[in-house]
């Protein structure tokens, strides 16, 4: 029972355009979410997060919106940089269990010069 | 500087071995995480630790065994049990209560010939 889904598995942008990553999650209880960007064989960073009592958080090129009503998280990376290019993943906090974090199977973007 | 280490980077197995993950922490965290990533499945939780000596399971903790005698350790030991051990391990610390991200160290990549 898959929870948290990221339903592209990949996204192809072009140098200064805008990336749009999505999100999608079945439980209302979540109350916490955040973006993590992962590089091959590294470990993920964390990149922005948003309460529920929200619905923006902008940081520098990266603004994440949710959507409650939908169940739906997106990144917004405006503009988009080589550099950018990696696996992005969703992550949800809340429900049954407090503090452990749901993971979405990853988005990867490529940012092309 | 504060951070989370794991090691060794690769690691090769025999089947039939059991095997022990390090990961150690100095951001004094009370939380400490342990994923699994596999090709398209995103991070799944196998075991975590809110606090010394208690733990708990995580989604796919079969296979897997833990340890938290020290705030700052958190070993994984992977048994002969665990049917697919083949992946990269991530090892990830955070604070209890509150809304706080996830930090992760570099992973472990374990091959089991």
């Amino acid at each position: 029972d898959q929870q948290v889904k990221q339903n592209s598995p990949s996204l192809s942008v072009q140098e200064g355009r805008i990336s749009i990553l999505n999100c999608d999650y079945t439980n209302s209880m979540f109350d916490y979410f955040l973006w993590y960007k992962k590089y091959p064989a590294e470990g993920p960073t964390f990149l922005i997060s948003i309460s529920s009592i929200k619905d923006k958080n902008e940081d520098g090129r990266f603004t994440v919106f949710l959507n409650k009503s939908a169940k739906h998280l997106s990144l917004h990376i405006v503009p988009s940089q080589p550099g950018d290019s990696a696996v992005y993943f969703c992550a949800t906090r809340g429900g049954t269990s407090y503090g452990k974090l749901t993971f979405g199977q990853g988005t990867i973007l490529t940012v092309h010069p | 500087d504060g951070g989370i280490t794991q090691s060794p980077k690769y690691l090769f197995r025999k089947e039939g071995q059991n095997v022990t993950l390090s990961c150690e922490q100095n951001l004094n965290h009370d939380a400490m995480y342990w994923y699994r990533q596999d090709p398209g499945q995103g991070l799944r939780l196998i075991y975590y630790s809110q606090i010394v000596n208690d733990f708990q399971k995580g989604d796919i903790a079969e296979g897997y065994s833990v340890s938290r005698e020290k705030k700052e350790s958190f070993p994984l030991t992977v048994t002969s049990a665990q049917k697919n051990p083949t992946a990269f391990y991530l090892c990830a610390s955070g604070r209890t209560g509150g809304i706080s991200e996830q930090f992760f160290g570099p992973g472990t990549r374990l091959t089991v010939l």
